[in-house]
């Protein structure tokens, strides 16, 4: 069945490093790809998404392209924040399917 | 709109007890979802509902869960009996769509974190 995996955490970065978290997808078919964002004591919010190969989605400085050669969508942001400490899930649907998720990775930012 | 509402946010409740946990969809989301989020296991879908009627609920663990969706505007998760590993934060999450087709997104609800002690 389709299934996410992100990369392990928690990722402990200085304010305004370049940060990567690495996401790779198994679909049968042509899924869309999401990233969601959970601050602390909060739910799971849409941070971006692609919904075909080669887009890229973008918000608040944070990028992820779709590339179907890899089965990736990799989260990328060049200079992170400390108010960008949360758990960052990456996430697929097929739109015949519920949407499943990775197991998150926490992302610390220190200033 | 004000958005996914879950009650109540935080539940502490004793070992063999009934939990009952609350979701109000957004207004004219068709889809509704429940999601269990564990440090072991991650963020887990439960079961989801279309137009109130149950699609999926595979994700259930065991006859102890059951959830309900008597209305277009309300949904009930309910443990009975409540075990200490089902300690976790509950989410309840609505679409207007399947994620995934027509462009839609999943919006989630704050959770409801249960201690079952």
């Amino acid at each position: 069945g389709d299934s996410v995996t992100q990369m392990e955490g928690p990722v402990t970065l200085s304010e305004e490093a370049f940060l990567t978290i690495n996401c790779t997808y198994t679909a049968t078919g042509y899924p869309s790809l999401f990233w969601y964002v959970q601050y602390p004591g909060e739910g799971l919010q849409l941070l971006l998404k692609a919904t075909k190969a080669d887009d890229k989605g973008s918000n608040k400085g944070f990028e992820a392209t779709y590339r179907k050669e890899t089965t990736s969508f990799h989260l990328e942001k060049g200079s992170v924040q400390v108010s960008d400490s949360a758990v960052y899930f990456c996430a697929l649907s097929e739109g015949n399917n519920d949407m499943r998720f990775g197991a998150g990775t926490r992302l610390t930012v220190k200033p | 709109d004000a958005g996914v509402i879950q009650s109540p946010r935080h539940e502490v409740t004793e070992m063999g007890q009934e939990v009952t946990l609350r979701c109000k969809p957004i207004s004219g989301h068709d889809y509704l979802f429940w999601y269990r989020q564990t440090m072991m296991r991650g963020l887990e879908l439960l079961i989801y509902f279309n137009n109130n009627v149950p699609i999926d609920d595979s994700g259930m663990p065991e006859d102890r869960f059951s959830a309900k969706m008597p209305n277009a505007s309300f949904s009930t998760l309910k443990i009975q009996p409540s075990e200490p590993r089902d300690s976790a934060v509950y989410f309840c999450a609505s679409s207007p769509e399947l994620p995934g087709l027509m462009n839609t997104e999943a919006f989630f609800g704050q959770g409801t974190r249960l201690t079952v002690v």
